[in-house]
């Protein structure tokens, strides 16, 4: 079984500050690790995923995250927010075998003050 | 490719209707995963089709709840005698092999009244 957290529910963030968004996982497997952003009455869009390889992981939008096995992390990060990167974020994970269902946090919602 | 499409996008229904929702995934993606999402949470797991076969269900999906993937392209979720609980977001998702993203369709939205 594999879980994840997201230790914060809001993160309200000026406008051109950089943000982390915090995000640590649980399993007894080998996984793979995603970040997905979710608008209002949408559905999920990937952001940027960890399969294998380096650790350092860019993706859409200017973001960025970090895998750190040992400490058994994913923190999303971008260096300068926009009004436009308001939404939902999600981290999840899927183990690398099997058939790959999807676990996902609970979300934070990422508030950018103009 | 078009993505992955689900219809309708929005359904009303009152407590004790059925209802039956349809995803379509991205073609020859062979394997097709059902989410249900609640106000405030992420979405949580219900099935999983590998082509036509399906593979595994959660505790979530209750004798109510039964899903098909007829000759492994699209694939209905039917909601049986629905309740006030069953209000949700109903997300489908698929991959095309292994080790890949899932990519999600927009969800239909249920509320049961």
């Amino acid at each position: 079984a594999q879980s994840v957290t997201q230790l914060d529910s809001q993160v309200p963030v000026f406008e051109e500050a950089p943000v982390e968004l915090r995000c640590n996982y649980s399993s007894s497997v080998s996984v793979y690790l995603f970040w997905y952003v979710q608008y209002p009455n949408q559905g999920l869009q990937l952001l940027l995923k960890y399969l294998s390889g380096s650790t350092l992981v860019k993706g859409i939008n200017g973001f960025e995250a970090e895998f750190n096995k040992s400490q058994t992390s994913f923190h999303l990060r971008k260096p300068s927010v926009h009004i436009s990167d308001t939404a939902e974020y999600f981290c999840a994970v899927s183990e690398t075998g099997g058939y790959q269902k999807v676990t996902f946090g609970t979300g934070t919602k990422l508030q950018v003050i103009p | 490719d078009t993505g992955v499409s689900q219809n309708p996008r929005h359904k009303i229904t009152k407590r004790g209707q059925n209802v039956t929702f349809r995803c379509d995934p991205i073609s020859e993606h062979n394997r097709l995963y059902w989410y249900r999402q609640t106000l405030g949470q992420g979405p949580e797991f219900l099935t999983y089709f590998q082509n036509e076969a399906q593979l595994e269900k959660s505790r979530l999906l209750s004798d109510r709840f039964s899903a098909e993937r007829p000759k492994g392209s699209f694939s209905t979720l039917e909601i049986q005698r629905t309740e006030q609980g069953d209000s949700a977001m109903y997300l489908c998702a698929s991959i095309p092999e292994v080790g890949s993203e899932q990519y999600f369709g927009p969800g239909t939205r249920l509320t049961v009244t």
